[in-house]
């Protein structure tokens, strides 16, 4: 199994206050994502990174951040969560092209009341 | 829109009988096509893949179809085993974008 960790897995937060999930890595793959996973939507990308700095945008990006400082570790933040960020998150890397064959961590599932 | 479609929400089917997943696509620029496998508080698995250069891939009982004309994938288990009970993704991507997923289906095999 790829080295993939999440924390925290579970979290309840209220609305209003941020938060941040760490995704950490032993691969040293360059490519980092985050996704949500929603009943009806599926795996729908937010950010990923292509390297140390170099971050864009997926398809559901609004109110969300990320940052990426090491290779191994890649940050996601809601700046101010809303109930409509309840969702389980995944990280994934990928050691090639940044496409095939991602390996995904075990998900935080995120609560905001 | 939609680029990566799985029409069908679940599937059931009988231990031993054949599954087959289906998945359509609209971005013809799309080159190379994943299952992935996901099981409940667990993060999605990648199963088999395929180029488009290919029409079929095939690892143990898993069995991917590629139809390019039809922008049509599908994957076929044989037989199906109980622990194949899970959620099922089709991917595909082109170039260097990021890989988009279709929303799954979610297959119980029945003992």
């Amino acid at each position: 199994d790829a080295g993939i960790t999440q924390s925290p897995r579970h979290k309840v937060t209220e609305t209003g206050t941020p938060v941040t999930l760490r995704c950490h890595q032993t691969e040293n793959h360059r490519y980092m994502y985050w996704y949500r996973q929603d009943p009806g939507h599926g795996l729908r990308l937010i950010h990923y990174s292509y390297g140390v700095k170099d971050t864009d945008k997926g398809e559901v990006s609004d109110g969300y951040s990320v940052s990426r400082s090491k290779t191994e570790d890649f940050l996601l933040t809601l700046e101010s969560a809303t109930s409509s960020q309840t969702s389980v998150y995944f990280c994934a890397i990928s050691a090639l092209t940044g496409t095939y064959e991602q390996y995904f961590g075990p998900g935080t599932r995120l609560t905001v009341t | 829109d939609q680029q990566v479609k799985q029409n069908s929400p679940s599937l059931s089917v009988q231990e031993g009988r054949i599954s087959i997943l289906n998945c359509d696509y609209t971005n013809s620029m799309f080159d190379y096509f994943l299952w992935y496998k996901k099981y409940p508080a667990e993060g999605p698995t990648f199963l088999i893949s395929i180029s488009s250069i290919k029409d079929k891939n095939e690892d143990g009982r898993f069995t991917v179809f590629l139809n390019k004309s039809a922008k049509h994938l599908s994957l076929h288990i044989v037989p199906s085993q109980p622990g194949d009970s899970a959620v099922y993704f089709c991917a595909a991507y082109s170039g260097n974008t990021p890989l988009v997923f279709g929303k799954g289906t979610r297959l119980s095999v029945i003992a």
